[in-house]
């Protein structure tokens, strides 16, 4: 078993709708809990993280960790045609020596 | 600044021959990476670096060395291709305390025949 696992889609939805990303996770010692964008053919990019469990949310985007469950969750509110990118989901522990564990990603792609 | 730069960008490689890709980073980060990521795969971390001098195996290192000569670059060795190590190579950089952020690079697509 992956100790991240994310359905790699593809999902399509048309602009403007809300889109709903997740991820679980087996790990109970993750304490980072990330979201990368990565557009075709570029490296992935910090969108967001959040510390421990709650929500957090930036501009459109909001954040969700539900530590009870170990699962994530990514929303994205008024989606735009450049929100199409693939996002991988990526958990760590709260340690130097750690190693940042992604998901496989799941590719979004909005409809004009 | 230029962050994470990698060289080269594409490459063709047949089945035997032997390459080295760079990574640079600018950003005085002790933390390197090099990562594959295949299709339905996500990203694989093949080996990775805590500082000048060290390295470390990841989770798919069989095929592939590595050395950290200098703080600011990274070099992944492919000793004798084969068709399983085409894919795209990043190379990720982070500071010490970066415990959530990885600065990753623009990627090497290698094909080898």
């Amino acid at each position: 078993q992956k100790e991240v696992e994310q359905d790699p889609g593809p999902l399509s939805v048309p602009e403007g709708a809300i889109v709903s990303l997740n991820c679980t996770y087996s790990n109970s010692a993750f304490q980072y809990f990330m979201w990368y964008r990565q557009y075709s053919r570029k490296g992935p990019e910090l969108l967001m993280y959040t510390y421990s469990s709650g929500n957090k949310e930036d501009g459109r985007f909001t954040a969700q960790v539900d530590k009870s469950s170990k699962y994530i969750s990514l929303f994205i509110r008024d989606s735009q045609p450049s929100d199409s990118a693939t996002y991988l989901c990526a958990m760590s522990v709260y340690s130097s020596a750690s190693k940042i564990i992604f998901g496989s990603g799941t590719r979004l792609s909005i409809r004009p | 600044n230029a962050g994470v730069t990698q060289t080269p960008k594409f490459r063709v490689l047949k089945t035997g021959q032997s390459m080295t890709l760079l990574c640079a980073q600018d950003m005085n980060h002790e933390y390197m990476y090099w990562y594959r990521q295949d299709p339905g795969m996500g990203l694989r971390l093949i080996h990775y670096s805590v500082g000048e001098g060290t390295t470390a195996k990841g989770e798919v290192p069989d095929g592939y060395n590595v050395s950290r000569l200098k703080k600011q670059n990274f070099l992944l060795g492919l000793e004798s291709a084969a068709p399983s190590q085409t894919s795209v190579y990043f190379c990720a950089s982070r500071l010490t305390s970066g415990y959530y952020e990885q600065y990753f690079g623009p990627g090497t697509r290698l094909t080898v025949t």
